[in-house]
């Protein structure tokens, strides 16, 4: 079955930096890859996501990077705010329909220091 | 307001007690899920289900029975708790079968600690 890596475990920076967080993942038929947001005491809840037919995509502060060859894909946030803090999830699925489920990478603490 | 409901909220249990975990959701999602969430480990899939009457193992079954009687509720039975499922347990819910991927939907959460 699938397997998610994320890298780092840990991150901190300086408000007004990047974070850049990198997940690689096992089965090469997984086609759907959403990043998850989870405050400290709260539910998780999707930021962004990206499917195999784009390499990259952008969203305001945050983008998404995929490399389908290496498989491998990123999480880049810039001009970080302290409300950025939280733990952040990569995922992967087939993702051809809502059958095809999604399996979670460990997470990624990220705190930005003001 | 639309969303998905977990109840209870937190629940400290003896071992060796059946314990149920409640899940609902408005949204007429026809796939729910259940998942634990363990520092260091992230979001593992107990168990799924694509449609009413419908339900699957994931990637961490045992211990946990699931039902899926209607597509509003998912509840989440442990038959006899042990101290290795303390944890927090999450429901989540997902657009219409069939169609792309357009990510979950999670509930507050469930906290469990048994002892």
């Amino acid at each position: 079955g699938e397997n998610v890596e994320q890298h780092p475990s840990t991150l901190s920076v300086q408000e007004g930096d990047s974070a850049v967080i990198k997940c690689t993942y096992s089965d090469s038929a997984s086609n759907y890859f959403p990043w998850y947001k989870q405050e400290l005491g709260k539910r998780p809840q999707l930021i962004i996501d990206i499917r195999s037919n784009v390499g990259e995509k952008k969203d305001q502060r945050i983008a998404v990077t995929l490399n389908k060859t290496a498989k491998h894909f990123s999480l880049h946030i810039t001009e970080t705010q302290p409300e950025d803090s939280a733990v952040y999830f990569c995922a992967a699925s087939r993702g051809v329909t809502s059958y095809d489920k999604v399996i979670f990478g460990p997470g990624t603490s990220l705190s930005v220091i003001p | 307001i639309a969303g998905i409901t977990q109840a209870p909220t937190s629940q400290i249990l003896a071992a060796g007690r059946r314990m149920t975990l409640r899940c609902t959701q408005d949204m007429r999602h026809n796939a729910m899920y259940w998942y634990r969430q363990d520092l260091g480990l992230g979001l593992r899939l107990i168990h799924y289900s694509n449609t009413a009457g419908t339900t699957g193992k994931g990637e961490v079954p045992d211990g946990y029975s699931v039902s899926r009687a209607n597509t509003d509720d998912f509840p989440l039975t442990l038959a006899s708790a042990v101290p290795s499922q303390t944890s927090v347990y999450f429901c989540a819910s997902s657009d219409i079968a069939g169609r792309p991927n357009y990510g979950y939907t999670f509930g507050s959460g469930t906290r469990l600690t048994v002892v």
